[in-house]
């Protein structure tokens, strides 16, 4: 199985500061057609997951543009540009290119 | 809009059985692959089982090949998860998803909990 690997595992940040979360795949993510099924969640404290991103850097439907997504092969990067109080929560990862499909472990982010 | 609305969670004893549903509005159900995935109290997410449009192909996490089935009623734009000898792991929140690639879409998801 592909292992997906996130880091940090909690990132505190001030409000209105930058972060950024890293995501790394044990194998390339590209598939066969050419695309790399590498998303992004949100999971907010007791919500469902929410996508952010989908194929590395398509932000979806009413996301701010304050979140993006980048990368490529194997080394992946949520960046947000500026932190707000909503954005709290976990972020995962997950690649949709190898069955199974995995998860990264997420990282935890909090206002410091 | 799209909706995904999951049933069927609860207490069961290990081995024991539990068949939950999910229910599809907003979208042409029968178009799409279709996805569970769950999430132990206060753990990570984890993709269980997909299944293609016509049913005819379906995907499961090893954990749970053997154990559970994935299916779904194009008719009754519904998704389906049987769950057979359950055990203790296996106790999580499920969530209906979408297309299993993206995951665009999710359920509020429902509580399946084993133990005596």
């Amino acid at each position: 199985d592909v292992v997906m690997t996130q880091s940090p595992l909690s990132l505190p940040v001030a409000l209105g500061q930058p972060a950024s979360i890293s995501c790394r795949s044990s194998q390339s993510l590209v598939y066969s057609d050419g695309n790399t099924y590498l998303t992004w969640f949100q999971q907010r404290p007791g919500q469902s997951p929410r996508r952010l991103i989908f194929r590395v850097s398509n932000r979806d439907s009413g996301v701010p543009d304050r979140f993006s997504g980048s990368g490529s092969g194997t080394d992946f990067t949520l960046q947000i540009s500026r932190v707000e109080s909503e954005d709290v929560g976990v972020y995962y990862c997950m690649q949709g290119t190898h069955w199974p499909f995995t998860f990264g472990g997420g990282t935890k982010v909090e206002i410091k | 809009e799209v909706q995904l609305v999951e049933s069927g969670g609860g207490l069961v004893q290990p081995g024991g059985s539990l068949s939950l549903s999910c229910a599809a509005s907003g979208f042409t159900f029968s178009s799409y692959w279709m996805s569970w995935v769950r999430q132990a109290p206060g753990r990570g997410l984890e993709w269980v089982a997909s299944i293609n449009r016509d049913g005819s192909d379906k995907r499961y996490m090893d954990s749970v090949k053997g154990r559970f089935t994935i299916s779904r009623d194009n008719a009754k734009n519904s998704l389906f998860l049987q769950m057979n000898s359950l055990r203790a792991e296996d106790t999580a929140v499920y969530y209906c998803g979408g297309e299993p690639r993206t995951l665009g879409y999710w359920g509020q998801g429902t509580l399946v909990t084993v133990s005596s």
